[in-house]
């Protein structure tokens, strides 16, 4: 089976930094990708790593680690708008992805 | 402008009919998805497809049923067969070669009543 396990819900602050985990349970395992979703809204990419590692996209960086099943998502000088849904989602194989139950992130003033 | 439209937003039927949901793309990429959304819920994977004329089922494809006769198009049928209906469905798309990588039209949302 496939499980990827994330926090249901983080609150942080205008402007400070947040971290979102995930942990995965997969067979195939080919990479981790980040997806940010709006209330009623469609996900839209955010990162992808497939080695061990950092990668940053201006605000918003991701890592895996691949020995320890686990990767997150950093987001940094958080705006009101970064408040949304978070998913993590796993590459199992070469054709599709399997998705987390997601993380809300909510950003108070 | 490049995406991927799905049509309607909002479609409400009765128990007992099949319902076909519309999902269109101008990206040209060869991979389409679909994937149901419940409340609170992560993406669970239906369907997809690969190249034009064969798809494989994903983790829930019980009740429901796809065909790609055309690169740009990948319809979606819910069958009276599924059992609980009524979800956010949502369609998306990617290069073959970077399946990590989808784009994700907005959605429609089905209520059977």
């Amino acid at each position: 089976g496939q499980s990827l396990e994330q926090p249901s819900e983080v609150t942080a602050v205008e402007g400070a930094i947040v971290q979102i985990n995930c942990t995965y349970q997969t067979s195939g395992f080919y990479g981790l990708s980040w997806y940010q979703q709006h209330d009623g809204g469609a996900p839209t990419f955010l990162s992808y790593n497939a080695l061990d590692g950092l990668e940053e996209t201006g605000r918003f960086s991701s890592f895996l680690s691949r020995s320890d099943s686990y990767g997150y998502l950093l987001l940094q000088e958080l705006q009101m708008k970064d408040s949304a849904s978070y998913f993590c989602a796993s590459q199992t194989g070469a054709n599709n992805l399997f998705f987390g139950t997601g993380t809300r992130l909510t950003v108070i003033p | 402008d490049g995406g991927i439209t799905q049509s309607p937003k909002y479609l409400f039927r009765k128990e007992g009919q099949n319902v076909t949901l519309s999902c269109e793309q101008n990206l040209n990429h060869d991979a389409m998805y679909w994937y149901r959304q419940d409340p609170g819920q992560g993406l669970r994977l239906i369907y997809y497809s690969q190249i034009v004329n064969d798809f494989q089922k994903g983790d829930i494809a019980e009740g429901y049923s796809v065909s790609r006769e055309k690169k740009e198009s990948f319809p979606l049928t819910v069958t009276s067969a599924q059992k609980n209906p009524t979800a956010f469905y949502l369609c998306a798309s990617s290069i073959s070669e970077a399946p990590h990588e989808q784009y994700f039209g907005p959605g429609t949302r089905l209520t059977v009543t």
